[in-house]
């Protein structure tokens, strides 16, 4: 009831390129949905977030889709860059309660 | 600095011994979320502070593992007697209530 699958677990994309991550949730409470970038040696670092009452979120050349009834939800990185290389996680939960994780995409940005 | 500020960055201990991990959250900050992160098991909670509530323990993974906060702000999570198990990435995270947890660049742990 509490997980977040997250696919895939790594990507390789060619710069200019479109990568795409998914994420599917059980919980129907959940109310509030992050994707986070991580370098290595760093930590998360929020990168955009949506709630459920709309169907798309736009931040630049990040776009976070989500389907409610679906229970599913996925992030959008457009042009993707070599700097774009690292790895991404989404996440759920409610009000201030844990974050509940992905368990992580790989993304690789070939220039 | 702005940030959430976790010390040490990291931490070579002998198994059996205890560590103390500290986290210094953003000011102002009512929440406090400790995360650990290891190879295979993603990021997983471990323990939530809201200012004066009781602490969420609920992902604390045995009784060796204990955390306090004190005054609201700085908050140590100690782990006693460690095991080669608890190698990992220990993360702090905190945030006003509701909004966004922001997080430091954690604290490594290596036992020999």
């Amino acid at each position: 009831q509490q997980q977040v699958k997250q696919s895939p677990q790594s990507l390789i994309v060619q710069k200019g390129g479109i990568s795409i991550i998914n994420c599917a949730y059980e919980n129907t409470a959940f109310d509030y949905f992050p994707w986070y970038q991580q370098f290595p040696g760093k930590g998360p670092a929020l990168l955009i977030a949506i709630r459920p009452d709309v169907s798309e979120k736009k931040e630049g050349r990040f776009t976070i889709s989500f389907n409610k009834s679906a229970k599913q939800f996925s992030l959008h990185i457009m042009d993707s860059q070599p700097g774009d290389s690292a790895t991404y996680f989404c996440a759920a939960n409610k009000g201030a309660q844990k974050l509940v994780f992905g368990q992580g995409t790989r993304l690789t940005i070939n220039p | 600095g702005a940030g959430v500020s976790q010390s040490p960055s990291n931490k070579v201990t002998e198994k059996g011994k205890d560590v103390e991990l500290r986290c210094d959250p953003i000011s102002g900050h009512t929440a406090l979320y400790w995360y650990r992160q290891s190879l295979g098991q993603g990021l997983e909670f471990l323990i939530y502070f809201q200012g004066n509530s009781a602490p969420d323990k609920s992902g604390l993974p045995s009784d060796r593992f204990s955390a306090e906060r004190t005054g609201g702000s700085v908050s140590t999570l100690t782990i006693q007697r460690t095991q080669q198990e608890d190698s990992a990435v220990y993360l702090c995270a905190s945030s006003l209530v509701g909004q966004p947890q922001h997080f430091g660049d954690g604290t490594r742990l290596s036992i020999l």
